[in-house]
């Protein structure tokens, strides 16, 4: 079983809409977990920490559940500069690197 | 945006070619990586230096070698690579290797032939 785990998509969503998508994560070593954003032939980049009590900023949502193992993002009002590729990151305990999923592609309709 | 930058941008090369890839930081971070990302496929971590030394190898073939000169530079060296090699090479650094966030560069596109 994969580390980290992601519906690939795409996700066909229409602008304003609220759209949620998870992540479920084999290895209960894994301590730490982000959201990356990755944009058409652009670097990822960091949009989220994801913690157990959850958090929010702005229009975006994580959270994380320990007991079932899966991370979620939720995305509010859509906009159509949403649209990209959405990584779920791991970092196990005493690991220098992150793991990656392979990414869950959006897509906001005008 | 250049905290980190990476040249080449596009590379082809062939089978039996010896080329290097290299990266810089800007951020006075003391972490850097080596980030495989091939289609339909998760990005791969491939080497963790951390103030200069190797922290990880990931199982690597030996035909992709870094090296770390220091804190600000990153680089890998190519030879004898195969057409599967063909892939986007990301150069990432963080504050620490316990940081939480990565800054990626954007990437070297390299074509073996």
């Amino acid at each position: 079983r994969k580390e980290v785990e992601q519906d690939p998509g795409p996700f066909n969503v229409p602008e304003g809409a609220t759209v949620a998508f998870n992540c479920t994560y084999s290895n209960s070593a894994s301590q730490s977990f982000f959201w990356y954003r990755q944009d058409c032939r652009k670097e990822p980049k960091l949009l989220m920490s994801v913690y157990s009590s959850g958090n929010e900023d702005g229009r975006f949502t994580a959270q994380l559940n320990r007991a079932s193992q899966y991370i979620s993002l939720l995305i509010r009002d859509s906009k159509l500069s949403d649209s990209a590729t959405y990584l779920c990151v791991g970092r196990r305990r005493g690991a220098d690197g992150l793991t990656f999923g392979k990414g869950t592609h959006l897509i906001i309709q005008p | 945006e250049t905290g980190v930058t990476q040249t080449p941008r596009h590379l082809v090369m062939g089978m039996t070619n010896k080329k290097s890839l290299k990266c810089e930081q800007h951020l006075g971070h003391n972490a850097m990586y080596w980030y495989k990302q091939s289609a339909k496929k998760p990005l791969e971590l491939m080497f963790v230096y951390n103030f200069k030394e190797q922290t990880e190898n990931n199982s690597v073939p030996s035909r992709f070698s870094p090296e770390c000169p220091n804190s600000s530079h990153l680089f890998l060296h190519l030879h004898t690579l195969q057409p599967e090699d063909s892939a986007l090479y990301l150069c990432a650094s963080s504050r620490s290797f316990t940081g939480a966030e990565q800054y990626f560069g954007p990437g070297t596109r390299l074509t073996v032939t």
